[in-house]
């Protein structure tokens, strides 16, 4: 079955501190992983990473996929209130034909001022 | 910039009843999805729409119906609604199923 976790489920941090969100994966056929940021309503997206080792850069957002151990990472530095939000990881997987995502349940941000 | 607009955003339903959500994109998209979203789950995709004139079962299609009505719309509909169909519901649509999908605000379903 495909598996996708995020760690930590929930992080409080203050104004100004670097965050690090982790998200692992265990599916068929990998073809690509996606962050999103969900605030009150609409997940808005963030990055799509393909490819190990090549750093994807927004601002003070930044992600890296390691393929060979199944893992990615989000980084924010300088962390602001309107961080605050829930951070989404979703691995799209499959062979031939539509691909679906898979969502982690999601890293709950808090930034206090 | 519409993106993909979504009514209801509340409902309240008795177990039961039955009603159909909407769902607009203006985004010239191909393909549209519909997830829930329930606490500690997830995003889980019930339906999706790979393009105009097709549909097929996601993860969670058990009480589940869907009409791709044009390029446009897709809609869910819930026949005969149960309390464990309380979610809130996402609408989701990509340019093609291997491109960034972009959500609307959501539908928030109650059923008592």
């Amino acid at each position: 079955e495909d598996k996708v976790v995020q760690s930590p489920l929930s992080l409080v941090v203050h104004e100004g501190d670097t965050v690090t969100l982790n998200c692992s994966y265990e599916v068929t056929n990998f073809r690509s992983l996606l962050w999103y940021k969900q605030e009150k309503k609409a997940p808005t997206f963030l990055f799509m990473l393909t490819s190990s080792g090549i750093e994807k850069k927004s601002g003070r957002l930044s992600s890296i996929l390691d393929k060979k151990e199944l893992f990615s990472i989000l980084n924010i530095t300088a962390t602001q209130t309107g961080d605050s939000a829930i951070y989404l990881c979703a691995v799209e997987a499959g062979y031939t034909g539509f691909q679906k995502l898979v969502f982690g349940t999601g890293t709950r941000l808090l930034v206090s001022p | 910039n519409a993106g993909v607009t979504q009514t209801p955003k509340f409902q309240v339903l008795k177990t039961g009843q039955s009603m159909t959500l909407q769902c607009a994109q203006d985004m010239n998209h191909n393909s549209m999805y519909w997830y829930r979203q329930d606490p500690g789950m997830g995003l889980r995709l019930i339906y999706y729409s790979a393009s105009e004139g097709t549909t097929d079962k996601g993860e969670v299609p058990n009480g589940y119906n869907v009409s791709r009505l044009n390029k446009r719309e897709f809609s869910l509909r819930l026949e005969s609604a149960a309390p464990s169909q309380t979610s809130v519901y996402f609408c989701a649509s990509s340019i093609t199923s291997n491109q960034p999908q972009h959500f609307g605000d959501g539908t928030r379903l109650s059923i008592l």
